[in-house]
């Protein structure tokens, strides 16, 4: 059964650093998503991106982030300058129509 | 925007007993996903059930899009069952957003 798959599985890095965190949706799917669960807390929306553009993205999505598809596979989260509330949980997750979403295992991101 | 409440917030079982998880939600909705979260932090997918009931193996699901909430249930639990249980909802006025709105969560223990 196709997945979502996430590298790396866990990412630790200095504050002010640039992380890149990459995904790779089901193959057939249009619409992709990035999340992120702070530990201990529910899971927040980041970004959704469709068309190769950007449809939505909450007020998390500041200017120290941006997402990118740079072929017909991938799909990755950049933070430019990290701070230590960036450490989190990152889901990138995906999906065929507007509905049913399929979430990756998770890049977990720890700011020292 | 939309809110989502789960309850109970916490829930312990004994191993083979059942539960019935629950979750309300604020506005009409396009899309509804039940989530069990594992202990290494992974989101599985249990049901897209924007409307009707489903069941697959020991769980099944309800939503009564009309009275907004939805209903998890489970028979005969197992202590792998353990873990984090989310819904999760996205829509609300015009249905314009597909990104999911997660509730708090239901955490879940099984003890043998």
């Amino acid at each position: 059964e196709p997945e979502v798959t996430q590298t790396p599985s866990h990412q630790v890095t200095q504050m002010g650093q640039e992380v890149i965190l990459h995904c790779v949706p089901i193959s057939n799917h249009l619409y992709f998503y990035w999340y992120r669960q702070i530990l201990g807390q529910k899971v927040e929306f980041l970004v959704s991106f469709y068309n190769n553009e950007i449809s939505e993205k909450s007020e998390i999505f500041d200017d120290q982030f941006s997402v990118e598809r740079p072929d017909g596979s991938n799909f990755t989260l950049k933070i430019r300058s990290t701070k230590l509330e960036d450490s989190a949980m990152y889901f990138c997750a995906s999906s065929v129509d507007r509905y049913e979403q399929f979430f990756g295992p998770g890049t977990r991101l720890t700011v020292l | 925007g939309i809110q989502v409440e789960q309850s109970p917030p916490d829930l312990i079982l004994q191993e083979g007993a059942n539960s019935t998880l629950r979750c309300n939600f604020s506005d009409s909705v396009n899309n509804l996903q039940w989530f069990h979260q594992n202990p290494w932090g992974q989101l599985i997918n249990l049901f897209y059930i924007p409307s009707g009931t489903k069941q697959n193996g020991r769980l099944s699901a309800t939503t009564v899009a009309t009275e907004r909430y939805s209903l998890l249930y489970s028979s005969s639990s197992q202590t792998t069952d353990s873990g984090v249980y989310f819904c999760a909802v996205s829509g609300g006025y015009g249905g314009a957003t597909n990104k999911l709105i997660f509730g708090t969560g239901t955490l879940l223990a099984v003890q043998p």
